[in-house]
């Protein structure tokens, strides 16, 4: 079935320096939407980034992805990360009318 | 902007009771709700997407015995956990879609323990 898979469970990084968070999935759709939602501390997830376009790269707040259909990925990274980043990060990919969620990676980032 | 409230934000149940949460979009009319769980280190799972006027489909391993769901409009779905047990703690999540859009609008959430 399909599944997202997420490698990191925890990155720590210090402010400014850069971030990337592996997604990678498996569908057996050729046109697979990609998400990534960020939830901070007792927040619920939000959405951050969208793709369902072939090597095209997308950009919010200052992260961005590209969805690489070659490879089964849509990474997210962000060139110099803040304090305020600080928080779950959820890929996903639209599962029928829903999604389906990667295990999430926490990101931690300090002074 | 579109926002999603959950009730109530906390619960505890006492082992083999039921209890009932509920979705409530607003600023919108959410034309599918779909309800997820998190348990306790583990991700988010699909356990139905409920649309009005059509039936409710359920992901494997969740049935509408043990999960049934009410959606009589448009901003408001309700699900009720029935005979609940150790294993279905867990922070239960409501995504609402708006439009055509895949994109899901989620609600923060119902925390539910069981004792």
């Amino acid at each position: 079935g399909d599944s997202v898979t997420q490698t990191e469970g925890l990155v720590t990084l210090t402010e400014g320096l850069p971030v990337m968070l592996n997604c990678t999935y498996q569908t057996i759709y050729s046109n697979p939407f990609l998400f990534w939602y960020v939830q901070h501390l007792n927040e619920s997830p939000r959405l951050l980034l969208k793709s369902f376009t072939d090597n095209k790269r997308t950009e919010h707040q200052g992260f961005h992805a590209t969805l690489h259909k070659s490879s089964s990925s849509f990474h997210l990274q962000k060139s110099s990360a803040q304090l305020s980043d600080s928080a779950l990060y959820y890929c996903a990919l639209k599962y029928a009318q829903g999604l389906t969620f990667g295990l999430g990676t926490r990101v931690s980032v300090f002074p | 902007g579109a926002l999603v409230y959950q009730y109530p934000r906390r619960t505890i149940c006492k082992s083999g009771t039921s209890m009932r949460m509920e979705c409530q979009a607003v600023g919108f009319q959410a034309t599918s709700v779909a309800w997820y769980r998190q348990s306790p280190q583990k991700t988010f799972e699909l356990i139905a997407l409920s649309t009005v006027n059509s039936a409710i489909k359920y992901e494997q391993n969740f049935t509408q015995e043990k999960f049934p769901i009410s959606h009589p409009n448009l901003s408001f779905s309700s699900m009720t956990v029935l005979n609940a047990y150790l294993e279905d703690r867990g922070l239960y999540l409501c995504g609402a879609r708006l439009g055509s859009s895949y994109e899901q609008y989620f609600g923060p959430g119902t925390r539910l323990t069981v004792l």
